[in-house]
C-alpha cells in the first residue's frame, strides 16, 4: 500500500530561522516524489519534484528535499524563513497503477512564521 | 498565461439540489483529476480522466458525477446523493495520466457549502 506521513500538522518557526517539514512515504515501487505549497482558498502550487536524476531537488523560493531511499523520506528545507511563506504544505507521491500514476497526498503541514 | 480556470470559486448548495463546478484548462494536457480537500485531511481523487470520452472513478466517487466531452472541460456534478458536500474542490490536470514523472496542475479550488 501507498501513503504520504507528513509529521506535524502545524509548524511554527521565527523570521530568518530554518524551515524544515518532514515527510515520509511507503512504496512498494521506485516513487515520484513532489512537494506542493497551498496559500488560502487557492490551489497547490509546485514546489519542486523528485524524479530520480538527484537525491537533493532544489525548487522555487529558495526551497528544497533531500531523497533519502534508506530512510523512505523526502523533507523539505529551506535555510532562512520569510514572512510569505506562511501556508500550507503537502507532500506528494505518485505511483504507478496499472496504466495510471496515481498520486497520493500527506495531510498537510500548516508553516506559520512569526515576526 | 495557461492554467486551468475554475468557477465559481463559492458555491452554495440546498438540499436535494445538483450543482456543477466548472473546470477549464488551457495547457492541452490530455489528464484531468477532481480532488476533495477536506481540513486536516489532505486530497482524495474523486474521479479522472486520461482521455477526452474517459473517465474513472477515484476513491471517493459515490454522490458525483462527471463528463469529458471536450479535452479542455472537466466539470463536476455534485448531485443530492452526496450527503455531505460542504469541501474545498479542487481541479487539476497533467500532460498524460501514464507518465510517472509529470506532475499535477493544480485551479484555484470552488468550495462548495450547503444551505
Amino acid at each position: 500500500a501507498q501513503s504520504v506521513t507528513q509529521l506535524g500538522s502545524h509548524v511554527s518557526v521565527s523570521e530568518g530561522a530554518l524551515v524544515l517539514l518532514r515527510c515520509n512515504y511507503s512504496s512498494s515501487v521506485p516513487p515520484y516524489l513532489f512537494w506542493y505549497v497551498q496559500y488560502p482558498n487557492q490551489g497547490l502550487q509546485l514546489l519542486l519534484k523528485y524524479t530520480s536524476a538527484a537525491t537533493l531537488v532544489k525548487g522555487i523560493n529558495g526551497f528544497e528535499a533531500e531523497f533519502k531511499k534508506s530512510e523512505t523520506s523526502f523533507h523539505l528545507t529551506k535555510p532562512s524563513a520569510h514572512m510569505s511563506d506562511a501556508a500550507e504544505y503537502f507532500c506528494a507521491v505518485s505511483v504507478r497503477i496499472y496504466n495510471f500514476n496515481k498520486f497520493y497526498f500527506g495531510s498537510g503541514t500548516k508553516l506559520n512564521v512569526k515576526p | 498565461d495557461g492554467g486551468i480556470t475554475q468557477s465559481p470559486k463559492y458555491l452554495f448548495r440546498k438540499e436535494g439540489q445538483n450543482v456543477t463546478l466548472s473546470c477549464e484548462q488551457n495547457l492541452n494536457h490530455d489528464a484531468m483529476y477532481w480532488y476533495r480537500q477536506d481540513p486536516g485531511q489532505g486530497l482524495r481523487l474523486i474521479y479522472y480522466s486520461q482521455i477526452v470520452n474517459d473517465f474513472q472513478k477515484g476513491d471517493i466517487a459515490e454522490g458525483y458525477s462527471v463528463s469529458r466531452e471536450k479535452k479542455e472541460s472537466f466539470p463536476l456534478t455534485v448531485t443530492s446523493a452526496q450527503k455531505n458536500p460542504t469541501a474545498f474542490y479542487l481541479c487539476a490536470s497533467s500532460i498524460v495520466a501514464s507518465v510517472s514523472n509529470q506532475p499535477q496542475h493544480f485551479g484555484d479550488g470552488t468550495r462548495l457549502s450547503i444551505l
